[in-house]
């Protein structure tokens, strides 16, 4: 069975702090990875994808496909990235995504 | 860009009511998601339409649950008769194509309340 573990409800940190929202996945074939995020009274909008490899708001995210993880880091958290993450593995043939529970990141001044 | 829209943006109805949600996906998307978001969980794909034709509805109770996209554009989703526990966030998504590299944009959510 497809199934995507984000085994933090809530992470809260201070500011300038190091930040890591853990994504445990199980999933039949070779999925591709990305990170959904949704801020206080916005959208849910895509943050990143393990596709291209890129840096996002000070974020990056490791594949480690021995140990099926897919953690988001960041350096030193900001205020502004609390929210809602959810990490979603993908169907590289319909783009089909599964949803972990979410991981809610609060930034404390 | 005119994002994706949805409406209405919330609607409480009793149990074995029915009700209709709809979706506007952003022009030129050829393929539509509807999401089921139940509170503290993440969505859960309903059903992915690619143009007119259904791609996936595997999670989708067809008993009481029915969605179409008879043109290839707006969609929409319809609960008859509801049950308690169809309180959820309702979303829609649309992307380019069903391809994985294509990101997946969302709309601002139906919010059904179920009494």
């Amino acid at each position: 069975a497809q199934r995507v573990t984000q085994p933090e409800k809530l992470l809260s940190v201070f500011k300038g702090a190091p930040v890591e929202l853990k994504c445990n996945y199980s999933y039949s074939g070779s999925p591709e990875l990305f990170w959904y995020v949704q801020y206080s009274r916005q959208r849910l909008q895509l943050l990143l994808r393990h596709i291209s490899r890129e840096s996002i708001k000070g974020f990056t995210a490791d594949l480690n496909k021995g140990e099926t993880s897919f953690h988001l880091k960041k350096p030193f958290a900001q205020e502004e990235d609390s929210a809602m993450y959810y990490c979603a593995p993908g169907s590289s043939n319909t783009g089909k995504l599964i949803f972990g529970q979410g991981t809610t990141l609060q930034v404390k001044p | 860009e005119a994002g994706v829209a949805q409406s209405p943006r919330y609607k409480i109805i009793e149990k074995r009511q029915s009700v209709a949600f709809w979706c506007n996906p952003i022009s030129g998307h050829a393929t539509l998601y509807w999401y089921q978001q139940i509170l503290g969980q993440g969505p859960k794909l309903l059903i992915q339409f690619q143009n007119n034709g259904v791609v996936d509805d595997s999670q989708l109770p067809k008993d009481r649950f029915s969605a179409e996209r008879l043109k290839g554009v707006d969609s929409t989703l319809k609960i008859q008769p509801a049950k308690l526990e169809d309180s959820a966030v309702y979303l829609c998504a649309s992307s380019l194509t069903g391809g994985v590299v294509n990101e997946q944009f969302f709309g601002p959510g139906t919010r059904l309340t179920v009494l």
